[in-house]
């Protein structure tokens, strides 16, 4: 069965530093996501992405992340200079035309 | 904005039925979800309701919703210790947009 995969599973990176995410979605899905949970709060949405451009976006989706999907298969989460409060769980998601989206198995993102 | 709560914790023992709770506030949600999280795993579809349904039934899992009180309940009939994972409801407008999730409900069973 087809899954969302993501890598890597975890980073470490120092404050200030840039990191990019990685997610290859389920081939043909339309719509692509980034949600991210911090530890021990809800899952929070911060981006959804369709026919190449951002379709919706989160107050925490500032100037410091932005998305790309670099080719056919690759969804990427930029965020460009790391801050502490930064460090959580980040899920990709994909969906077709209709309404279920596909989680990852996320990448826990550790930022000292 | 979207609020969606759901209980902490539910202890059930194998066999018995689990009843997991969500509430939230905004009427116009469309697309209600229940997703599951097994430890250091993503999060798992289950299943999904409509708003213009009050009941879905998919093998072990039954789906209620109370658009009045705004209240949706996912029932898992004979719960296996497979089952202990965390439990998510998530609501959204419209198919394609984003999902406001509850803060999960972590279900044990026991032997």
């Amino acid at each position: 069965e087809p899954e969302v995969t993501q890598t890597p599973s975890h980073q470490v990176t120092q404050m200030g530093q840039e990191v990019i995410l990685r997610c290859v979605p389920i081939s043909n899905h339309l719509y692509f996501y980034w949600y991210r949970q911090i530890l021990g709060q809800k899952v929070e949405f911060l981006v959804s992405f369709y026919n190449n451009e951002i379709s919706e976006k989160s107050e925490i989706f500032d100037d410091q992340f932005s998305v790309e999907r670099p080719d056919g298969s690759n969804f990427t989460l930029k965020i460009r200079s790391t801050k502490l409060e930064d460090s959580a769980m980040y899920f990709c998601a994909s969906s077709p035309e209709v309404n279920e989206q596909f989680f990852g198995p996320g990448t826990r993102l550790t930022v000292l | 904005g979207e609020d969606v709560e759901q209980s902490l914790f539910l202890s059930v023992r194998e066999g018995d039925s689990s009843v997991i709770n969500c509430t939230y506030t905004d009427s116009s949600s469309t697309y209600l979800y229940w997703y599951k999280q097994e430890p250091g795993a993503g999060l798992q579809l289950l299943t999904y309701i409509f708003s213009n349904m009050d009941m879905k039934q998919d093998q072990r899992l039954t789906v209620l919703l109370n658009k009045k009180d705004k209240h949706l309940s996912l029932r898992i009939a004979d719960t296996q210790t497979g089952d202990s994972a965390i439990y998510f409801c998530a609501l959204s407008r419209n198919a394609g947009n984003m999902l406001t999730f509850g803060g999960g409900t972590r279900l044990m069973v026991k032997p």
